[in-house]
């Protein structure tokens, strides 16, 4: 099916694991992002990609880290899960980036809890 | 302290009200979007405004731009239950870096009551 997937839609991981949260779009854009989304503070952008390759910080990047071998697919891994990542984290997807964005296709979000 | 700023927080409204949602930046606005988010669920782009001035319509819902004030109202019209759900502001703003973000507002929290 055309759009942009998340994968696991919930998962719940202890203090220390690692965990890797999937992204997928047929569509073929250039950029991809990942958000948290947390009471209090809204959307806030982790990473984002602008090609395959090239990956570059956000607001909240710290404990987070994103690769991009492919156009179509962009996965965040925590290494060491802490407490504090608890969150639904969102995926999207855009044909432009900069000044020039346009709109952002979201994916369903990811519950994460980390015990 | 937040660059976009949504107002009010939350809102509660009788089925069959006006409202309006604000949402102004602390920055130069390029490009102003809005989305929506139905609880649980990922968010649905409503319209995006880049000039000025401009005003976009769909269904029941108007934004507006307001470049000089850097701010953006969205307006619903004889609110319904289908209209229940978070809205949020987003928009391109340029960082102290002077690279380009695009940034969202902590979101409103809309609830119809009949």
């Amino acid at each position: 099916d055309a759009g942009i997937t998340q994968s696991p839609r919930y998962k719940i991981t202890e203090t220390g694991r690692q965990v890797t949260l999937m992204c997928h779009q047929t569509w073929s854009h250039s950029y991809m992002f990942w958000y948290r989304q947390d009471l209090g503070h809204g959307l806030r952008l982790i990473y984002y990609s602008a090609a395959a390759d090239i990956t570059d910080k956000g607001e909240v990047p710290d404990g987070y880290v994103v690769s991009r071998s492919k156009t179509e697919n962009f996965p965040l891994t925590l290494e060491s899960a802490t407490r504090s990542q608890t969150s639904v984290y969102f995926c999207a997807s855009s044909e432009r980036g900069g000044l020039y964005t346009g709109e952002l296709f979201f994916g369903e979000g990811s519950r994460l809890t980390v015990l | 302290s937040q660059e976009l700023e949504q107002s009010p927080q939350s809102l509660i409204v009788q089925e069959g009200k006006n409202l309006t949602i604000n949402c102004t930046s602390s920055k130069t606005l390029y490009g102003l979007y809005w989305y929506k988010q139905k609880y649980g669920e990922g968010l649905i782009f409503l319209m995006m405004l880049q000039k000025g001035g401009e005003e976009k319509s769909h269904e029941k819902i108007t934004a507006k731009l307001d470049e000089k004030k850097q701010q953006s109202s969205l307006h619903i019209t004889a609110s319904q239950p289908s209209h229940a759900g978070i809205y949020l502001c987003g928009a391109v703003l340029i960082s102290n870096f002077g690279n380009e973000k695009l940034t969202f507002g902590t979101g409103t929290r809309l609830t119809i009551i009949p």
